[in-house]
């Protein structure tokens, strides 16, 4: 069964402070990777996905097959960064697996 | 973007009695339609999946008579929750696609105490 794991429940940095929030996946075949994102007191919602390759609130995160990665990265954090962040893979039938989540704190 | 909706945002009931949580795709039509069950500081955890017309498929360890749900309409989906005990108290969320889509459109989510 596929899984995705993300080792960090909690990732605390300082405004400014580069973000790393680390996903790894289980799949052999070609997989479908997703970042959502919780603000407080907000319903989750898509914040980016492996296929489009985009920049979305100056995040990116890139598959690396070869580590089965997809760690999410902002150069530099911002106080409405602070979240719930979760990592999911769209299975064959179209089901999403999530991963744990990791809280993203960001101090001022 | 698409929206969909859940109601009520949060519901009380006694041990035994039966819960109903709708969700509705206010802009779109849903062909699946995703209900899930997060316990708190925990992952959303599928419980079973649900296409207009057709019966839910469930997940492996969710009790299907416990747990009903009905899409009887390409912007409503329910969730009964029968027979209710304590430890079916928890954060249900609904999901739904539109036809081969792969995006899942997430409602509030409902939160269920169960005295």
């Amino acid at each position: 069964a596929q899984r995705v794991t993300q080792p960090e429940k909690l990732l605390s940095v300082f405004k400014g402070a580069p973000v790393e929030l680390k996903c790894n996946y289980s799949y052999s075949g070609s997989p479908e990777l997703f970042w959502y994102v919780q603000y407080s007191r907000q319903r989750l919602q898509l914040l980016l996905r492996h296929i489009s390759r985009e920049s979305i609130k100056g995040f990116t995160a890139d598959l690396n097959k070869g580590e089965t990665s997809f760690h999410l990265k902002k150069p530099f954090a911002q106080e409405e960064d602070s979240a719930m962040y979760y990592c999911a893979s769209l299975d064959s039938s179209y089901k999403l697996i999530f991963g744990s989540g990791t809280r993203l704190l960001v101090r001022p | 973007g698409a929206v969909v909706s859940q109601h009520p945002s949060r519901v009380i009931c006694k041990s035994g009695t039966s819960v109903k949580i709708e969700c509705r795709s206010l802009d779109f039509q849903a062909t699946t339609m995703f209900w899930y069950r997060q316990f708190p500081k925990q992952s959303l955890m599928l419980m079973a999946t649900s296409n207009e017309g057709s019966k839910a498929t469930y997940e492996q360890g969710v009790e299907k008579d416990k747990f009903l749900i009905n899409h009887a309409s390409l912007t409503l989906s329910t969730l009964t929750v029968t027979s209710a005990h304590p430890e079916d108290s928890s954060f249900y969320i609904c999901s739904a696609t539109s036809g081969g889509a792969y995006e899942q459109f997430f409602g509030p989510g409902t939160r269920l105490t169960v005295l």
